[in-house]
This record gives C-alpha cells, structure tokens and sequence, in this order.
C-alpha cells in the first residue's frame, strides 16, 4: 500500500511563476519529509528536508510546508527557471524511507 | 563531498543471464540500500542493508538477491535476468544516526533486458 502520494503526475508552469507540487501521506508516525529532485539518467538528488516538529522550511526559491493535521505536504518554487523542469519525488522516513510516485514539473520559457 | 558511484550507467543483458550491478560509497555510511525507478510508480526498495554481511528484503525483492562483503560496497545480483527487470537502479546511502534523515544517491544504471 502507497504510504506516500504524489497525485499529480505532471505540472506545468511560466518560468517566474510559482511552482506548488504537492505530497500527501498516511503514517502518522513518520518524523521526517524529504524533496529530491531528479533529472533523466541521473540519481535524484536532495533539495530540502523538514522535520516533523516544525511546519515550514525554506531554502531560497524552495520552501516546505507541512500541515501534521492534514497529513499534507507540499513544495512550493518561488521564481521558477526552466532549471527547475524535472521529476520531483517527496519522501518521508520511518523504518526506512518512504517514496511517492514523482511528479514531473515543466517550466516553460 | 558525499560520493555513491555506481559501476556502469548502461547495461545490457539477456535474458537468463545473471547480472550484477556494483556500488561503492566512500562516506563510511552504515546503510545502504536499491531501488528501481519505473514511470509512474515513482522509487521502489527492492533491498537494503544496515551493516556489513546485514540484509533486509525490500517491497520488490522478487528475482533479486544482495551481498554486503564490505561497508563500502553492495551489491545487486539478477539470478536470471527477466525482460520485467528492464529498469533504472538506483544505488543510495545514508548514515546510521538515529534514524535515517537524508539518502544519497548514485547516478543510476539503466539496465535493459532483451
């Protein structure tokens, strides 16, 4: 059974707009959420963490917020770039890491 | 800087063939783990290891088998090859702490079985 959901397959954006993707989940005993980035034939890599004490992270464009109530997730790009067209997947941790199905942003110049 | 290298980027094999992807990490992590990625069913575990000699089975590890000889390497073992197992393997590590807090991944090897 699918802990971690990603329902949107696919999102497309203007470059300078605001990119949200979004992650729900159903174990309420997982304490911590990831966002990994991947680009064709390539390993995903990290892109921000939260832990599930706090209920927003922000690392320059990438902010995470996470609502515990909700069991609800969500990545928000603040401006996109056409850079920032790839896979995303959102992940969370418990006895081992948890991924959901990706969900492929396109920024268009 | 953090280093998960695995040994080829493309492979291909036939079917019934036994095939082994390697992966070495030089961060001296306890964990280390595999997984494939399909389209549309995101990343799936099909291993993972807390300690040399050390393995758990994954969600998918039918058709699979793993070796820990050292901390530094695991590996991923096709007893025979299926045109099913035609994937992208993605080798990762992570430190033991107290929980698992981030995952580093390798580059991946696209295998393809024909």
């Amino acid at each position: 059974d699918q802990q971690v959901k990603q329902n949107s397959p696919s999102l497309s954006v203007q470059e300078g707009r605001i990119s949200i993707l979004n992650c729900d989940y159903t174990n309420s005993m997982f304490d911590y959420f990831l966002w990994y980035k991947k680009y064709p034939a390539e390993g995903p890599t990290f892109l921000i963490s939260i832990s599930s004490i706090k209920d927003k992270n922000e690392d320059g464009r990438f902010t995470v917020f996470l609502n515990k109530s909700a069991k609800h997730l969500s990545l928000h790009i603040v401006p996109s770039q056409p850079g920032d067209s790839a896979v995303y997947f959102c992940a969370a941790t418990g006895n081992q890491f948890y991924f959901g199905t990706g969900t492929s942003l396109t920024v268009i110049p | 800087d953090v280093k998960v290298t695995q040994s080829s980027r493309y492979l291909v094999k036939r079917t019934g063939e036994k095939v082994f992807l390697e992966c070495v990490q030089d961060m001296d992590h306890e964990n280390m783990f595999w997984y494939r990625q399909d389209p549309g069913l995101g990343l799936r575990l099909i291993y993972f290891s807390y300690d040399v000699k050390m393995k758990e089975k994954g969600d998918i590890p039918e058709g699979y088998s793993v070796s820990r000889e050292k901390k530094e390497r695991f590996s991923l073992i096709l007893e025979s090859a299926s045109t099913n197992q035609t994937s992208m393997y993605l080798c990762a590590s992570s430190p033991s702490a107290a929980g698992l807090e981030k995952l580093f991944f390798g580059s991946g090897t696209q295998l393809s079985v024909l």
